[in-house]
This record gives C-alpha cells, structure tokens and sequence, in this order.
C-alpha cells in the first residue's frame, strides 16, 4: 500500500543550489500535483499534471520547473535555490477518469521538508 | 476568484466534547467540497466529501453538511478523542473534471485527556 511516495524526506540546500523532488505514485492515477505548505496559508498548488505529456502552472509556480516523466512520475525541480522557497513540498495524485462521479480526492505523499538557507 | 475560509485555531477540547470547525466558502459555480486531516508528521488524508447541496459526507464519527444558501461546509463531531489531534483543512473543487483544489488555511485541533 505505498501510494504516493515521495523523495527525500529532508532536504538543506543553500542559496543557489539546482534541486529536483521526486515522486511516484502507484494508484494508476492520471493526474498529479505539487502544492507547497506555509505556516498561516494553507497549501497552495505550484504545478499540475492532467495527464501524462501535460503540465500547467498552479497557483505560485515562479521558480520551479515540473516534468511528468510518466504516468507514474511527476518531479519538481528548483533551478537556483531561494530561501523563500524554504517550506513542505506535497505531491498529490487522483483519478480523473472518474469525473463524471464528481471530483475525485487526491492522496498525498508525506511531504518533503525543504530548508534553503 | 474561490475562496475557504476556517475558523482561526488552534482549537483545544478535552475527551469526549463536542467539536466545530466552521467553513464558509467563495465559488463562482457549484463546487465540490472536501475535509481533509493532516497528522503530525504526515501527508493530508482525504476526510469526507459532498458534491452537491444538502449532501451529508461522514466518515470515523466526523460529519459536514453542503449547506448552498449560507455557503457553508462546518465540520462536527460528537465526542472528539486523543487520536483525533490533527489539522483539519477544508477544501474546494468547481465543478466536475476541475484539477484544482483550494484549500483553507487549516485548523488545529488538541484534544487533551
């Protein structure tokens, strides 16, 4: 029952420094998530992922990059490290095939923890 | 554009009372709506969901009802143990095939013995 696993669990970069989040999921899920979580806001969606060959910005995608490697996997990539980028990365997945029962739940990974100093 | 709004935490009860989290929410269409609960150290889990108006979602003795007239999606449970310390984030989606969710800010919740 693994679900959506997500690598690593902890991460310290410092300010510059190029970085990519893995996961993958293995529910056959088509479409796929990265939110980040703040104290005081909730979580707020970066990039998502439809379905495999697709991606479209979130809510706050400055500064990060996504690649939908299959259906599988979905990766988020910092290019150049900001400490504002300090927080915890979720990745979600759910079953779009499914919409005409409503909108489908999405399961979450257990976060990476991110500290850019 | 949507919106949640959540009742400010944290929020501490002791065993055996009676909980409320309220949730109110901003949408253009008729959207649905979602509880999700996050445990110390974990991921979020989805808690319950309706889909359309008067809709009641339950699930492990929590309750919520999509009440459309005051945009409402209020959380409630009947005697609230020590395993139920969490946050609680209530949620929105528009309409059927969106892969948008919006989330409130989260409420936590201590329940003391």
């Amino acid at each position: 029952n693994a679900g959506v696993t997500q690598t690593p669990k902890f991460q310290v970069l410092k300010t510059g420094q190029s970085m990519t989040l893995q996961c993958a999921q293995d529910m056959n899920h088509n479409s796929m998530y990265w939110y980040r979580q703040d104290p005081g806001m909730g979580l707020r969606l970066i990039y998502y992922s439809a379905s495999e060959g697709t991606t479209d910005k979130g809510e706050v995608p400055n500064g990060y990059n996504v690649s939908r490697l299959n259906k599988r996997e979905f990766s988020l990539r910092l290019e150049s490290a900001a400490p504002s980028q300090t927080s915890v990365y979720f990745c979600a997945s759910s079953d779009m095939d499914r919409g005409l029962l409503g909108n489908q739940p999405q399961h979450f990974g257990d976060g990476t923890r991110l500290s850019i100093l | 554009g949507d919106s949640v709004t959540q009742m400010e935490g944290p929020v501490t009860l002791s065993e055996e009372a009676f909980l409320t989290i309220n949730c109110t929410y901003t949408a253009t269409g008729y959207p649905s709506l979602f509880w999700y609960v996050q445990y110390p150290g974990e991921g979020l889990q989805l808690l319950l969901k309706a889909t359309k108006a008067d809709d009641k979602g339950s699930n492990k003795g929590f309750e919520a009802t999509y009440r459309k007239e005051t945009t409402s999606f209020h959380l409630e449970k009947g005697s609230v143990q020590v395993s139920d310390s969490a946050v609680y984030f209530c949620a929105l989606s528009e309409g059927a095939g969106s892969y948008q969710l919006t989330f409130g800010k989260g409420t936590k919740l201590s329940v003391i013995p």
